[in-house]
């Protein structure tokens, strides 16, 4: 079956450490994002790339950072920098043409104790 | 920039019955798309519908409907023969054309009442 897997489900991490979200697809997508998602509110962009090695910041960038070294993965590294890293992030990837529809990972709670 | 309100934060509809989600967006492009995902208790987002803003017609996938007005710049969800498995948070997204940046409402809780 084709689809986004993203791993952990959940994450914990003490305060002051970096940690990385996994996201990968099957899909055969150029396009992929990611996403934060804090209670009572909508999606925000972090990052999204367009093709490989090549990645833009998007409304959030701020205390991440990405990588995109193979078609198939994208990598989220949550910082120290990042002041409030407790939320719901979401990975999708998208065929590549500008305006695609997007497709959602199960997402990954992260949690930072 | 482009804004998505969605007026409702939560909403119910009694099984089988039609409900209405609300979305108004901001935008002075001419050329975007809009649209509706759900997000079950599993929290994955799910694609439910899709409408070019060149095309007159509403979109439509089986139960779900469009109302898309772009004058108003109006895009409700129209539910149908509502069922348990309908509730959600429903999100309204708009993308500009030659865009990859969508941008989200902030959701409408459904609930279906037995």
């Amino acid at each position: 079956d084709g689809g986004i897997t993203q791993s952990p489900k959940y994450l914990f991490r003490k305060e002051g450490q970096n940690v990385t979200l996994s996201c990968e697809q099957n899909l055969n997508h150029d396009a992929m994002y990611w996403y934060r998602q804090d209670p009572g509110q909508g999606l925000r962009l972090i990052y999204y790339s367009q093709i490989v090695n090549d990645f833009q910041k998007g409304d959030i960038a701020e205390g991440y950072s990405v990588s995109r070294e193979k078609k198939e993965s994208f990598p989220l590294t949550v910082t120290s920098a990042q002041k409030n890293p407790t939320a719901f992030y979401l990975c999708a990837s998208s065929v590549g043409l500008v305006a695609d529809t997007q497709y959602f990972g199960p997402g990954t709670r992260l949690t930072v104790l | 920039a482009q804004t998505v309100t969605q007026s409702q934060p939560e909403m119910s509809v009694q099984e089988a019955e039609t409900v209405t989600l609300s979305c108004t967006y901001d935008t002075s492009e001419s050329d975007y798309y809009l649209f509706w995902y759900k997000q079950p208790p599993s929290r994955q987002m799910i694609l439910v519908i899709r409408q070019e803003a060149y095309k007159q017609q509403n979109a439509t996938e089986n139960r779900f409907s469009v109302n898309f007005q772009k004058a108003a710049k109006s895009f409700s969800l129209k539910i149908s023969d509502s069922q348990l498995g309908d509730a959600a948070m429903y999100f309204c997204a708009y993308i500009r054309a030659g865009s990859y940046q969508l941008t989200f409402g902030k959701g409408t809780k459904l609930s279906v009442i037995p």
